[in-house]
């Protein structure tokens, strides 16, 4: 099956710098992939739409000089924690759909534990 | 406007017991169903889909779901229930006339099975 590789899988910084997040399909193409946010106990929150080639299209409320991400390629986009605090802090999953599938199924990664000190 | 709901955010059952998650739906279109399973501290694992068909679908794990476009519904359902069970199920639907891929999720709801 389709694998979407997420790295890295914890991490630690203090507070003010900055994080980048991987996400990568191994075995398939993706022009597009879903970056989201969870809380403890609660459900997925999109942040943003990565189409690869051009600009995210982020959700409202999110603020894209803060999360910055970037789809270079059909099998990498990157997230970007900018000047991280620690609200910042939370369960980072990435998703991504086969380009050659027509029923969306969205493969995800197996998410990143940001925690801010 | 599309949306999922799940009703209940805790489902209690004993191993052997039969479970039924509950979902229902609301698409400006013909959906694309998905049930999703998340263990802790992971990513979200594909259960099964329905997209045409045979109203009854077959998934991983013993899992199954029926789509019931009278009740907009795809209740997720397996006759034995195992301890390993114990996750948080997310419900999502998407409109086939969309070209984002993007998905709608429910809230998810956590099925604990105990011994």
């Amino acid at each position: 099956g389709a694998v979407v590789s997420q790295h890295p899988s914890r991490v630690i910084c203090k507070s003010g710098t900055s994080v980048k997040i991987e996400c990568r399909s191994l075995d398939f193409q993706a022009t597009t992939m879903f970056w989201y946010r969870q809380f403890p106990k609660q459900s997925l929150m999109l942040m943003a739409t990565s189409n690869e080639g051009s600009k995210a299209t982020y959700e409202q409320g999110v603020e894209k000089d803060k999360f910055l991400i970037n789809h270079a390629s059909l099998t990498l986009s990157t997230l970007t924690v900018t000047s991280a605090h620690p609200e910042d802090s939370s369960f980072y999953i990435c998703s991504a759909t086969d380009r050659h599938s027509y029923t969306g199924e969205l493969f995800f990664g197996e998410g990143s534990r940001l925690t801010v000190l | 406007a599309q949306s999922v709901a799940q009703p209940e955010d805790q489902v209690n059952v004993a191993e052997g017991n039969p479970l039924t998650v509950k979902c229902t739906y609301s698409v400006s279109g013909n959906p694309y169903l998905f049930w999703y399973v998340q263990y802790p501290n992971r990513g979200l694992q594909f259960l099964l889909k329905y997209i045409t068909g045979d109203n009854l679908v077959k998934g991983s794990y013993g899992f199954e779901a029926e789509f019931n476009k009278s009740q907009t519904s795809f209740h997720l359902k397996k006759p034995s229930a195992l301890v390993s069970d114990s996750a948080l199920y997310f419900c999502a639907v998407r409109d086939r006339g969309s070209t984002l891929g993007r998905l709608y999720f429910g809230r998810g709801t956590q099925l604990t099975v105990w011994p």
